[in-house]
């Protein structure tokens, strides 16, 4: 069975640095999404992907994040600049169509951890 | 999207029926109640999701009441394998899932 998978399982970085987060979603998919999760809290949309194009994006995407097809394959979440704020699990997850009957279907995470 | 309230937590004996249930009660007609799962911190896993009708997969049961306004997720014999945090999510916009706070449930031995 497809799923979504993600890259790599566990990143640890010092704060200010860049992160890329990778993703490979289900293939013949159109939309891509990006959520994270802090430790206890909960699962947070941060944007979607559609067409070389942020569809939607939630408040807590900032300046600081991007995001990027770079191939035919691979969808990324870039963080500029880390903070201990950005510690979190981040989900990739990708549906076939953008309607409100399509399923998202997640990866099993990056845990992104900032000293 | 609608707001959608959960028990806390939920217990249930290995192989019995396990019956999650979830109030929506500003769901409008064009809404679909998605249901998905968090086992510890991987990532959500979708299992069924309906607009009307009742629905039934390989994973559960999803019965919608006739005005809409509840539903209830049915795992017909839970296994430990269940434990998990139970998500209903009512969504109507076609890109994000906003999820709650869910239904921990947990299955006995």
């Amino acid at each position: 069975e497809p799923e979504v998978t993600q890259t790599p399982s566990h990143q640890v970085t010092q704060m200010g640095q860049e992160v890329i987060l990778r993703c490979v979603p289900i293939s013949n998919h159109l939309y891509f999404y990006w959520y994270r999760q802090i430790l206890g809290q909960k699962v947070e949309f941060l944007v979607s992907f559609y067409n070389n194009e942020i569809s939607e994006k939630s408040e807590i995407f900032d300046d600081q994040f991007s995001v990027e097809r770079p191939d035919g394959s691979n969808f990324t979440l870039k963080i500029r600049s880390t903070k201990l704020e950005d510690s979190a699990m981040y989900f990739c997850a990708s549906s076939p169509d953008r309607g409100s009957q399509e399923t998202q279907y997640f990866g099993p995470g990056t845990r992104l951890l900032v000293l | 999207d609608a707001k959608t309230t959960q028990p806390t937590s939920m217990d249930c004996a290995e192989g019995r029926a396990a019956n999650l249930p979830c109030n929506h009660s500003t769901i409008s007609g064009n809404e679909y109640v998605y249901w998905y799962r968090q086992i510890h911190s991987q990532g959500p896993q979708y299992i069924i999701h309906g607009l009307k009708n009742n629905e039934t997969n390989e994973m559960a049961s999803l019965i919608i009441t006739e005005d809409r306004k509840s539903s209830t997720l049915i795992l017909p014999h839970a296994t430990l394998r269940d434990t998990a945090v139970y998500y209903c999510i009512v969504r109507t916009s076609g890109s994000r899932l906003t999820f709650g706070e869910g239904t921990q449930l947990t299955v006995n031995p």
